[in-house]
């Protein structure tokens, strides 16, 4: 139980351009997602908290009108990279909450951006 | 502010050998722990985790003992293997509201050589 997916594992795309990622709780309700950006060789950086039906929760540093975040329903949030630059070329990671007493989170795969 | 301190890595192991990696936190009230596993090109598994004093998480022959004491919860494995070989990333959860956020450590580079 508690799986997470993304889509898509991979994605190339040009300088400009706009990408969404999404991240599916496959086999529970998640009410609350997070979305993580990770450098190589380094910890994951919280980049925002999704709650289902209400605006997304942004960290200090990371700004919502680029990375814009919409969690539709208790199993989908999305993150969409707009105008990306090759800057924001990074692994962007996604999880889901499960509440109770240890609030655990599970993950997804990963994304690997890569903008040219 | 709530924080999590990994040793320093990156650690190399012969296969079977004993591994012990350091974890201590900071964090205000009760926090729940974590380790998480990344292998390479994945995201993070849970590895385990405990959620309140003197609990032992355990998987896959790994343990780590949720020390408040010494606010610690050290990883450990009797005989490591090579599919060992990953990324571990200690973490807390701090349960201040709603929303309660990961801590992460830096995370530890563990290879493990047959």
């Amino acid at each position: 139980g508690a799986v997470v997916s993304q889509h898509p594992s991979w994605v190339i795309c040009k300088s400009g351009t706009s990408v969404k990622i999404e991240c599916r709780s496959l086999d529970f309700q998640a009410t609350t997602m997070f979305w993580y950006r990770q450098f190589p060789k380094q910890s994951l950086m919280l980049m925002a908290t999704s709650n289902e039906g209400s605006k997304a929760t942004y960290e200090q540093g990371v700004e919502k009108d680029k990375f814009l975040i919409n969690h539709a329903s208790l199993t989908l949030s999305t993150l969409t990279v707009t105008s990306a630059h090759p800057e924001d070329s990074s692994f962007y990671i996604c999880s889901a909450r499960v509440q109770g007493p240890s609030d655990t989170q599970y993950f997804g795969p990963g994304t690997r951006l890569t903008v040219l | 502010g709530n924080s999590v301190t990994q040793m320093e890595g990156p650690v190399t192991l012969s296969e079977e050998a004993f591994l012990t990696i350091n974890c201590t936190y900071t964090a205000t009230g009760y926090p729940s722990l974590f380790w998480y596993v990344q292998y390479p090109g994945e995201g993070l598994q849970l590895l385990l985790k405990a959620t309140k004093a003197d609990d032992k998480g355990s998987n896959k022959g790994f343990e780590a003992t949720y020390r408040k004491e010494t606010t610690s919860f050290h990883l450990e494995k009797g005989s490591v293997q090579v599919s060992d070989s990953a990324v571990y990333f200690c973490a807390l959860s701090a349960r201040t509201g709603a929303n309660s956020k990961l801590t992460f450590g830096k995370g530890i580079t563990l290879s493990v050589r047959p």
